[in-house]
């Protein structure tokens, strides 16, 4: 069955870096555009970037724009992100999803991973 | 960019009620979009898309409508499972956005 599983969530120092990974499974990687979203505790869920089937097109929401960087390895079947400069309010769970159509992006997310804390703190 | 007001925050219903959650698109969306489920310490899932489509091996209570700025997420005869939060997002145009939630608790 289609599996994503996050990983490299932790503690770290605000303006330290972290990188999070999503490994897929059950479905062909390179198909599918692929999203980050967070939810920092207690709180809603936030966007936060996508990259494109292909890796080509990038988009990011205007709070991670500059520090945070999605990538993928396709024949992996991974996805990364990179995130640099953290700040406190960067505390979060981090769920990578899958869009649901084959191809271009847009769509609804089927599935999500189970999440990655990350915690920004001194 | 768009935002997505939904109301409730947060309602309490017994089991066999009916519940409507409303969300409003800051402008117009078509029909672009979703509805997800996020029960207590779990990843959100899949309820609706397209504003109106229920996804494979939803129940069939749950129903979603609605098109341009309005939206309704209906939860016919609500059960004890179905205790959860509820959000919607727009797949309208980058940045994509998500609705603020909807808490459902069972009295």
């Amino acid at each position: 069955q289609v599996q994503l599983v996050e990983s490299g969530g932790g503690v770290v120092q605000p303006g330290r870096s972290l990188r999070l990974s999503c490994a897929a499974s059950g479905f062909t990687f390179s198909n599918y555009a692929l999203h980050w979203v967070r939810q920092a505790p207690g709180k809603g869920l936030e966007w936060v970037t996508l990259i494109s089937y292909d890796g080509i097109n990038k988009y990011y929401a205007d709070s991670v724009r500059g520090r945070f960087t999605i990538s993928r390895d396709n024949s992996k079947n991974t996805l990364y992100l990179e995130m640099n400069s953290l700040k406190p309010e960067d505390t979060a769970v981090y769920y990578c999803a899958k869009d649901a159509l084959v191809g271009a992006a847009g769509d609804w997310f089927d599935p999500w991973g189970q999440g990655t804390l990350v915690t920004v703190s001194s | 960019d768009i935002q997505l007001t939904q109301s409730p925050s947060f309602l309490s219903a017994s089991v066999g009620d009916r519940v409507t959650i409303t969300c409003r698109a800051s402008q117009g969306i078509s029909s672009y979009l979703a509805w997800y489920q996020q029960k207590p310490g779990k990843a959100p899932k899949l309820l609706i898309y397209s504003a109106s489509t229920l996804q494979s091996g939803v129940p069939s209570r749950f129903s979603g409508s609605g098109s341009g700025t309005e939206f309704t997420l209906t939860i016919n005869s609500l059960q004890p499972e179905d205790l959860a939060t509820y959000y919607c997002q727009h797949l309208n145009s980058y940045p994509l956005s998500f609705g603020g939630g909807t808490k459902v608790e069972i009295k």
